[in-house]
């Protein structure tokens, strides 16, 4: 059974600070790693897509991988009270023409001005 | 930008009735997905579509649901007597990067079954 696992929150940061969120997958074999963002009653809004170990930054926002822990993140720099919303990590399973993707169920953010 | 759509935004029907939910995907995509997301669960992977066939369902993706591809532009997702545990977002993605699989959603349709 592939699993995503995040820490559901609250996550209750300051205005201005840097909020780190954190994901887990159970399977060695993911190649695709993905941040959505979602407010209330709308749907997922991709943020970062990362495939290589490392950093990868777009803007306020920087994904780091690690496969070797099964382990990816999203740091977000000087955090604004719009940020406030769930993030979903997403992970994809690529078989042939298999690409679903499995979800965590989100860190909720609160960003407090 | 080109954008996926879905339609209606919110449906309203009575356990037992047949409903469809629609999807246009990005014309240039190549898979299209259907999702659900229970409120305040997560998101769940119903059904994936290529090349006119699905490629991959899920377990709750059984003899109640079936897609359809009808016109070249239209994806949808038919629900047989519904249930009303299917009250739920249903969203509709679709990608057309081989490589990259990155996946962009529609805005969702709002099922409530009474």
């Amino acid at each position: 059974q592939k699993e995503v696992e995040q820490n559901s929150g609250p996550l209750s940061v300051p205005e201005g600070a840097i909020a780190s969120l954190n994901c887990t997958y159970s399977d060695r074999g993911s190649q695709s790693f993905f941040w959505y963002r979602q407010y209330s009653g709308k749907s997922p809004e991709l943020i970062m897509s990362i495939y290589s170990n490392g950093d990868k930054e777009d803007g306020r926002f920087t994904a780091q991988l690690n496969k070797a822990s099964q382990y990816v993140s999203l740091l977000i720099r000087d955090s604004q009270p719009s940020d406030s919303a769930t993030y979903l990590c997403a992970v994809n399973w690529n078989a042939g023409n298999n690409r679903k993707l499995i979800w965590g169920l989100g860190t909720s953010l609160a960003v407090n001005p | 930008e080109p954008e996926v759509t879905q339609t209606p935004s919110h449906q309203v029907t009575q356990m037992g009735q047949e409903v469809i939910l629609r999807c246009v995907p990005i014309s240039n995509h190549l898979y299209f997905y259907w999702y659900r997301q229970i409120l305040g669960q997560k998101v769940e992977f119903l059904v994936s579509f290529y090349n006119n066939e699905i490629s991959e369902k899920s377990e709750i993706f059984d003899d109640q649901f079936s897609v359809e591809r009808p016109d070249g532009s239209n994806f949808t997702l038919k629900i047989r007597s519904t249930k009303l545990e299917d009250s739920a977002m249903y969203f509709c993605a679709s990608t057309g990067e081989v490589r990259t699989d990155t996946q962009y959603f529609g805005p969702g349709t709002r099922l409530t079954v009474l």
